[in-house]
């Protein structure tokens, strides 16, 4: 299976920035999710990286390293509604998701 | 267009029961996952449907079963229900098998007392 890992939570200011880390290690890497996920709501798509480098998405990125078996997960001028839980999931090559624990992030004003 | 449907959002049951849950997919998407989120072990996957055939499986016992109909609805059964199957039930449609993008509903919330 997978082994993937991020922080369990981070709490940050409105207006700032957050940086939520997300390692794995996994043979077939297929690609790179990051979900969004408010408290009793399903989870919502976010990012997909499957090449190395940065995408961009309006105030959200997602960075892939897939040498280093690292993404993150950057959140900027960051706003009240933005307090979730933040999934990161690998695909391999049969499509599987195997999701992290989350990191829940609170935004204090 | 309309999201993915889960039925029902909740459900109460007792040890021993079986359950059969329902996901009608995004109208034009033929691929349906199945996954179990608890507090404990969060979000695995239980299984993924592509026209009409399962394609892949996660590690859950034989007692989690699902299938696929002709327009894309999905269901999954739990039979024998064990307490320790309380959990929100997660389906997610993708337009094709290995589609980036994946649409959660909003899952069905089932208690086993």
């Amino acid at each position: 299976g997978q082994n993937i890992d991020q922080p369990t939570e981070m709490t940050a200011t409105e207006g700032a920035i957050v940086q939520i880390n997300c390692t794995y290690q996994t043979s077939g890497f297929n690609g790179l999710f990051w979900y969004q996920q408010h408290a009793g709501e399903a989870p919502t798509f976010l990012s997909y990286n499957v090449l190395d480098g940065l995408e961009e998405k309006g105030r959200f990125s997602s960075f892939l390293s897939r040498s280093k078996g690292y993404s993150y997960l950057l959140l900027k001028e960051l706003q009240m509604k933005d307090s979730a839980s933040y999934l990161c999931a690998v695909r391999v090559n049969d499509y599987k998701l195997s999701f992290g624990a989350g990191t829940t992030v609170t935004v204090r004003a | 267009k309309a999201g993915v449907t889960q039925t029902p959002r909740y459900l109460i049951k007792t040890r021993g029961q079986q359950v059969t849950l329902s996901c009608s997919p995004i109208s034009g998407h033929r691929s349906v996952s199945w996954y179990q989120q608890t507090p404990g072990q969060g979000l695995q996957f239980l299984f993924e449907y592509f026209s009409e055939t399962q394609r892949n499986k996660g590690n859950f016992p034989g007692r989690f079963s699902g299938r696929q109909f002709s327009n894309s609805r999905s269901e999954m059964n739990v039979s024998t229900l064990e307490l320790g199957d309380s959990a929100l039930y997660l389906c997610a449609s993708s337009l094709m098998l290995g589609s980036p993008e994946a649409f959660f509903g909003q899952g069905t919330r089932l208690t086993v007392v």
